[in-house]
């Protein structure tokens, strides 16, 4: 069974920090692109960040391009999200998600999903 | 970019109503690279439907996805009570990369 356990969350100011983990089980972790898409209160969902198994490809929305970086431990099964210079429009859920297809890159459909870490940005 | 609008934004159904949710995309997008997700409150989004008609692990048969081009609908041939929950479409692909999810049909017991 497919397990992600987001961790991390919490309050920060804004302009500040914060590292996201999301710990990985049940499948071959490093043969997965990885995710993060987030949901502010209320709203709907946003893709944040991918990156393929290998983490040679990596990508960005715009919203986050320069401040969050996303990174894997392939030999700890753990996805990150280090974010800076957060903004009170960061305020979210915090998914983690799974690419649907073995050793293919990024953009694909997301089959399994962590329950998310709430990040609220506020002084 | 490509915009999903998804259509209406919330319905209110009986259990046992069949219901279609649509989702219209700004540009001719492939069948390949179109997903439904259901959300129930409180919990992450679940893989129903993915290349737009192929049902994900475990998704019961009512549940079914069609279209192509700018049309895509997400029908569930008779609802049951657990299936009351946000769904959201998404496109996904290379053409160009990127990941476009719609607002969300909000989908409410009568």
């Amino acid at each position: 069974e497919v397990l992600l356990l987001e961790s991390g969350g919490g309050l920060v100011q804004p302009g500040g920090s914060l590292r996201l983990s999301c710990a990985a089980s049940g499948f071959t972790f490093s043969k997965y692109a990885m995710n993060w898409v987030r949901q502010a209160p209320g709203k709907g969902l946003e893709w944040v960040s991918g990156l393929v198994g290998s983490a040679d490809d990596i990508h960005y929305a715009d919203s986050v391009k320069g401040r969050f970086t996303i990174s894997r431990d392939n030999s700890q099964n753990i996805l990150y999200l280090d974010m800076s210079s957060l903004r009170a429009e960061d305020t979210a859920i915090y998914f983690c998600a799974k690419d649907g297809i073995f050793n293919n890159g990024v953009w694909d459909y997301l089959d399994s999903w962590g329950q998310g870490t709430l990040v609220i940005v506020s002084s | 970019e490509i915009v999903l609008a998804q259509s209406p934004g919330t319905l209110s159904l009986s259990p046992g109503e069949r219901v279609t949710l649509s989702c219209r995309a700004s540009q001719s997008v492939s069948s390949t690279y179109l997903a439904w997700y259901q959300q129930k409150p409180g919990q992450a989004p679940r893989l129903l439907i993915y290349a737009a008609s192929s049902r994900a692990t475990g998704i019961p048969d009512r549940f079914s996805g069609s279209g192509s081009g700018t049309d895509f609908t997400l029908t569930i041939s008779r609802l049951e009570p657990e299936d009351f929950a946000v769904y959201y479409c998404q496109h996904y692909g290379r053409s160009p990369e990127m990941y476009t999810f719609g607002q969300g049909t909000k989908l409410e017991i009568k």
